[in-house]
């Protein structure tokens, strides 16, 4: 348990469905992340939050839509998906310093779009 | 892009042989990190090795960093079928960590 929470473990959702992916941490951190993480490709970072405010968008597609209402939550709307969009999501946490520092992972959202 | 890639992709040992998996990168480091996936489920933090250290341990676990030859190892001694798993090298300032394909390992009993 990193105490990076994430639900739901598994989606399976349509084309036309609208669903979100919930991310919970309580470990104080203030810097919020969303990954994608496709067979055989590293892992991709998509969003980055810190103090709530969204720092870091790597061209993700509009269909993708974050969501940072504290520090302790962070959403991944989704809607009108592709079925290249299945993936496993993963939500990562951690303090902002500019030296670095460790990032902790919740289970992640194994998604498959139908 | 990619910063971090590591070698080789996939190892497959014995229980009590060791394991090294070695990762390059592109780009200047402040530190480089490793993690571990198992299958399906999310990363979790091993170790953390900054520019001006050249070795690390912890537990079993040996890193070591050539920032001439921007390039880190990782050193599992004495394998346990329970170290079967992929593993990540990270780099990245601030809080925008790059991974690498990782490399798949498999320690058979």
């Amino acid at each position: 348990e990193t105490g990076v929470t994430q639900t739901p473990r598994h989606l399976v959702m349509g084309m036309t469905n609208k669903k979100s992916l919930k991310c919970e941490q309580h470990l104080g951190h203030n810097a919020m992340y969303w990954y994608k993480q496709s067979a055989k490709k590293p892992l991709e970072l998509m969003f980055v939050y810190n103090f709530k405010e969204q720092t870091e968008n790597n061209s993700v597609p509009s269909r993708f839509s974050p969501e940072c209402p504290n520090s302790s939550h962070l959403f991944l709307h989704l809607h009108t998906l592709q079925p290249e969009d299945s993936a496993l999501y993963l939500c990562a946490s951690s303090q902002p310093r500019a030296s670095g520092t460790e990032a902790f992972f919740g289970q992640g959202t194994r998604l498959t779009v139908v | 892009s990619q910063q971090g890639e590591e070698d080789p992709q996939a190892l497959s040992i014995q229980e009590g042989e060791n394991a090294t998996m070695n990762c390059s990168y592109k780009t200047s480091i402040n530190n480089l990190q490793w993690y571990r996936q198992n299958s399906g489920r999310g990363l979790v933090h091993l170790i953390l090795i900054r520019s001006n250290e050249r070795e690390k341990h912890s537990g079993r676990l040996r890193v070591t960093l050539d920032t001439s030859k921007k390039s880190s190892s990782l050193l599992i001694t004495a394998s346990r079928a329970a170290d079967t798993a992929s593993y990540f090298c990270a780099t990245g300032g601030g809080n925008k960590l790059t991974f690498g394909t990782g490399t798949q390992l498999k320690v058979e009993l």
